[in-house]
This record gives structure tokens, sequence and C-alpha cells, in this order.
């Protein structure tokens, strides 16, 4: 069975410092991860996306992902927070006979410093 | 384009009240999709629906039921509710394909007390 573990529920850093979000996967295919950003009130949008291409993945609003399927791991970076970034980001796992069907993270909120 | 829309964005239900929540979809997309957000658990899947005429269980099915109306238009229903159901619920839809995102609605605040 899929599963996915974001390491956190909770990171607070200072504006313009390295963003560091961890998720790792459990799959016994080759997944496709996302990473989706939710803020308050307000529905998910998808960040970006690994669907086995190139193992570093550029997304929206600086943030990138790196695959390691060595470590099972997909963790999302920004090198400088902006104050805008505070939100709750979800990693998410599906495959290729799983259709659409998401298998989320339990979510990380992100605090944002000035 | 509106994307997935749902309705109502608020609701306040006694236990045992029934209730519909709406969700359509303008973007054409075969598959559709009914999550609930709990705090610390992320989202989990309830139903969902492959291709028009199709319904399936997802992860935490009991206490739902859906309809798949049309091509555009996916609706849950709790027939009795219970305070273990409030929660937050998104609709979501994907075109065909492996690899594409899900586009989700702005979800439905559902408080049963």
């Amino acid at each position: 069975a899929q599963s996915v573990t974001q390491l956190g529920s909770h990171v607070s850093v200072s504006e313009g410092a390295l963003v560091l979000l961890r998720c790792n996967y459990s799959s016994s295919v080759p997944p496709y991860l996302f990473w989706y950003v939710q803020y308050p009130n307000q529905g998910l949008q998808l960040l970006l996306k690994y669907t086995s291409a190139a193992t570093l993945v550029k997304g929206i609003n600086g943030f990138e992902a790196e695959f390691k399927k060595s470590e099972t791991s997909f963790h999302l970076t920004k090198p400088s927070a902006h104050m805008s970034d505070a939100a709750e980001y979800f990693c998410a796992v599906s495959n290729y006979n799983q259709g659409g069907k998401l298998i989320f993270g339990q979510g990380t909120e992100l605090s944002v410093k000035p | 384009n509106a994307g997935v829309t749902q309705t109502p964005k608020f609701q306040v239900l006694k236990t045992g009240q029934s209730m519909t929540l709406q969700c359509a979809q303008d973007m054409n997309h075969n598959s559709m999709y009914w999550y609930r957000q709990d705090p610390g658990m992320g989202l989990r899947l309830i139903y969902y629906s492959a291709s028009e005429g199709t319904t399936d269980k997802g992860e935490v099915p009991n206490g739902y039921n859906v309809s798949r109306l049309n091509k555009r238009e996916f609706s849950l229903r709790l027939e009795s509710a219970a305070p273990s159901q409030t929660s937050v619920y998104f609709c979501a839809s994907t075109p065909v394909g492996r690899s594409t995102e899900a586009f989700f609605g702005q979800g439905t605040r559902l408080t049963v007390v």
C-alpha cells in the first residue's frame, strides 16, 4: 500500500531563510509525486509534480523538489522564504494504475517570521 | 473559467440531519473525487468517479453516498449526519491521463452539532 509521511507538522523560518519541507513516500511501483499548497480558507493549488522525467522538479513561486528513489524522498525547498509563502503544504502520491486518486501526507504548516 | 465549484461553502447541521454537497466542474474532466480534510490527517478520499456512470469507494466511505449526475456534476450526500463528519470537504477533478494534476474546489466547511 502507498503512504506518505511529512516530517514536522509545523515549520517556522525567518524571511529570506531556506525553506525545507520533508516528504517520504512508500510505493511498490514507480510513483507520481505532488506538492500542493493551501492558503487559509482556500482549496489546494499544485506547486509541482514528479512524473518520472527529471528528478529535480521546478514549480511555481520559486519552489523545487528533488526525487530521490534511494531515500524514497521528495523534499520541497525554496532558497529564500517570503512572507507570502506562509501556508499549509501537502505532499501526495499516486501511481499509474490508480488514476488520479491521491494519498496525502499529514500536511506541514509553514510560518514565516519577519 | 470557474474550474471546480462547490456549494455550499459553510453549513451547520444537527446530528441526524441529512444534506447534499454539490460539486460541478467546467473543464470537461472525466474523473471526480470527494476528499475530507481533518487536522493532522491531511486529505482522505471518500468516494471517486473515474468516469460518468461509475463510482467507487475510497478510504473513508462510511456514512456517505455519492451520485455522478453527469460528466460535470458529482454530489456527496450525508444521510444522517454525525459529529464525526465535522470536517472540510473538497471536491476535485482530473482529466484523462496517468500523471495529471487534480484541480480542487474551494471546500465546504461542515459542522455537525
